[in-house]
């Protein structure tokens, strides 16, 4: 069974404090995702990685950056945390141009 | 870019009724077609997906159909239970090398009433 984990289920924030969320594969997957999930919205590509090391912009990479130093991990960063972050993070991981397996989620709130 | 679209946002149906959710897609570059499945609480996970060379793909109470010269597909539930409440979303995209980036649908809320 494919496992995808974040660091995280819940977190809350002050505006302007960096925020760090972690997500960890246990697959050997090469491709590793950051979504928000917000109502209405559905879910939307922040940062993409396909390799260590290699990381392309999503849909709304504004405000966020990403960490890929080894294979299994793929970190999310807010450099300063804002409000309008206030959000559902997903995780997911794939192996070619397959099924994306998501993690949990974590619900952020920034203050 | 890619713009995506999910019909009805919300359906209510009684328990063994069907349900039908259609997605409309914009970019003709799209030739992979996944539903995922979110229940209350719970991850989003793949149901079902279809590829561009085929019409229509089933597996037991699911169906997916797609329209490419129209650019949109459906999925079908037939015989709803309780259980296929959720948030449905369609993510279409076109297969790029290694991965697929996929563009989601807002959703759509379906409830199944006993």
């Amino acid at each position: 069974d494919v496992k995808v984990t974040q660091s995280s289920r819940y977190l809350v924030k002050r505006t302007g404090e960096k925020v760090f969320l972690e997500c960890v594969q246990d697959m050997d997957h090469e491709n590793m995702f950051w979504y928000r999930q917000d109502p209405g919205l559905g879910l939307r590509l922040i940062y993409f990685s396909y390799d260590v090391k290699m990381k392309e912009k999503g849909d709304i990479p504004e405000g966020y950056s990403v960490s890929r130093e080894k294979k299994e991990r793929f970190s999310l960063i807010l450099e300063s945390a804002s409000t309008n972050q206030t959000s559902m993070y997903l995780c997911a991981s794939s192996s070619g141009a397959r099924e994306q397996f998501f993690g949990p989620g974590t619900r952020l709130t920034v203050l | 870019g890619e713009n995506v679209e999910q019909h009805p946002s919300t359906l209510s149906v009684q328990e063994g009724d069907s349900a039908v959710i259609k997605c409309t897609y914009s970019d003709s570059a799209s030739n992979y077609f996944p539903w995922y499945k979110q229940e209350l609480g719970k991850r989003p996970q793949l149901i079902i997906d279809i590829r561009s060379n085929v019409g229509e793909k089933k597996d037991q109470r699911i169906a997916v159909t797609l329209n490419k010269t129209a650019k949109h597909f459906s999925l079908h539930i037939t015989e709803t239970q309780p259980e296929d409440s959720a948030v449905y979303f369609c993510a279409p995209s076109p297969l790029s090398g290694g991965y697929n980036k996929l563009i989601f649908g807002a959703g759509t809320r379906l409830a199944v009433h006993p």
